[in-house]
């Protein structure tokens, strides 16, 4: 079965600086997406990034990135110049064949000024 | 404005009285899908949806029934809640069915008592 791993349960980061959150998964699909959700306090569940994993380069959006290591089936966000509006659980996830989200079970991100 | 909306956000019953929460999408999306979300468990999908009359089961459809009469609303009816069925429940959607971003609503958290 698919699974997803988010070993850090809570992290926390100063203003602006910059902090990455681990995810590791397992699959013996060669075809995949990979995403990292934002659920901020509000609890709305908001895409942060998204990764194919056929692409070797890493995807980018602003002041997120992610380092994606295939051979490792490793995928990590990190996130420059955090800011306080950053503050949120962060769930890494992953979509098998048909459109199936696999969660890990989330990182609480908090960034203090 | 693009969007998926559930009804209720809240809501409190009892054990054994029947309801449904709505979902609704104006994107005209062909997949849909419920979640449910549980404290260190992440996401796990319940039913999911890939057109009109089709429907499948998730990792967790015990006790709950969907629907998909209309592409744009999917319900997600619990005929006899039980306590263990206290969470925050994700409807999403996505324009394809395979491997595409999915969209989320709100949320709708649910206690039953």
């Amino acid at each position: 079965a698919q699974t997803v791993t988010q070993s850090q349960p809570e992290m926390s980061v100063q203003e602006a600086e910059t902090v990455t959150l681990s995810c590791t998964y397992d699959t013996s699909e060669s075809n995949y997406y990979l995403f990292w959700y934002k659920q901020p306090p509000s609890r709305q569940m908001i895409l942060v990034i998204r990764q194919e994993a056929y692409k070797q380069q890493n995807a980018t959006e602003n002041r997120f990135s992610v380092n994606f290591q295939k051979a490792a089936k490793s995928f990590s966000l990190k996130i420059s110049d955090s800011q306080l509006g950053d503050t949120a659980m962060y769930f890494c996830a992953f979509a098998q064949y048909g459109n199936k989200l696999v969660f890990g079970a989330g990182t609480i991100l908090r960034v203090k000024s | 404005e693009a969007q998926v909306t559930q009804n209720p956000r809240y809501l409190i019953t009892v054990t054994g009285k029947k309801l449904t929460v709505t979902c609704s999408q104006n994107m005209n999306h062909e997949y849909m899908s419920w979640y449910r979300q549980d404290p260190g468990l992440g996401l796990r999908q319940i039913y999911y949806s890939m057109n009109v009359e089709v429907t499948d089961k998730g990792d967790v459809p015990e006790g709950y029934k969907v629907s998909r009469k209309e592409k744009r609303n999917f319900p997600l009816i619990l005929e006899s809640p039980s306590p263990n069925q206290t969470s925050l429940y994700f409807c999403a959607s996505s324009l394809g069915t395979s491997q595409e971003t999915q969209y989320f609503g709100p949320g709708t958290r649910l206690l039953v008592l």
